[in-house]
């Protein structure tokens, strides 16, 4: 079965900083795919990010890039200069191809401070 | 617009009362899914479907039933609800071999009484 763990419950961070959301994932998949969904308090989730597996080079959208350690089973995310719109909780997922289910963590709640 | 649709967004209900959440997508999805989001525990797979007719059990399907009737819509069943329901329902589709992911609809809030 595969497993993702978020190992920080909560996080905060000043305006402008960057800070980095750590994520690691168990499987035996060689082919899937690896993304981040932030969840605003508006509660709706959205997609942030997506990784390739078999791609080595790191996603980047913008000010949200992501360190993919595929040896390591590492995905953590990175905010630069973090606004308070970022504000939310972010959850790390794993989908394992071919098929359908996703697995998700249980969530990083990070605090961007004014 | 490109979009899921859940209702209701607010629902109290009291034990043992059945009740349905809609989900409704117009991407012509093939995959659709629901989770429930716990605190502590994130989102964890309730029943998933594959295309019409075609449904199967996520994590945590104990206490819900599904169907898929038609391609648009994923309705979502607790014949008879307890207090161990409560939680927030999302719905969420996605295209077959799509890697983008789920597209997610804007969550259902349901407590038990």
């Amino acid at each position: 079965a595969q497993t993702v763990t978020q190992s920080q419950p909560e996080m905060s961070v000043q305006e402008a900083e960057t800070v980095t959301l750590s994520c690691t994932y168990d499987t035996s998949e060689s082919n899937y795919y690896l993304f981040w969904y932030k969840q605003p308090p508006s509660r709706q989730m959205i997609l942030v990010i997506r990784q390739e597996a078999y791609k080595q080079q790191n996603a980047t959208e913008n000010r949200f890039s992501v360190n993919f350690q595929k040896a390591a089973k590492s995905f953590s995310l990175k905010i630069s200069d973090s606004q308070l719109g970022d504000t939310a909780m972010y959850f790390c997922a794993f989908m394992k191809l071919p098929g359908n289910q996703f697995y998700f963590g249980t969530g990083t709640s990070l605090t961007v401070i004014p | 617009e490109a979009q899921v649709t859940q209702n209701p967004r607010y629902l109290i209900t009291v034990t043992g009362k059945k009740l349905t959440v809609t989900c409704s997508q117009n991407m012509n999805h093939e995959y659709m899914s629901w989770y429930r989001q716990d605190p502590g525990l994130g989102l964890r797979q309730i029943y998933y479907s594959m295309n019409v007719e075609v449904t199967d059990k996520g994590d945590v399907p104990e206490g819900y039933k599904v169907s898929r009737k038609e391609k648009r819509n994923f309705p979502l069943i607790l014949e008879s609800p307890s207090p161990n329901q409560t939680s927030l329902y999302f719905c969420a589709s996605r295209r077959t071999g799509q890697s983008y992911g789920y597209t997610f609809g804007s969550g259902t809030r349901l407590t038990v009484v």
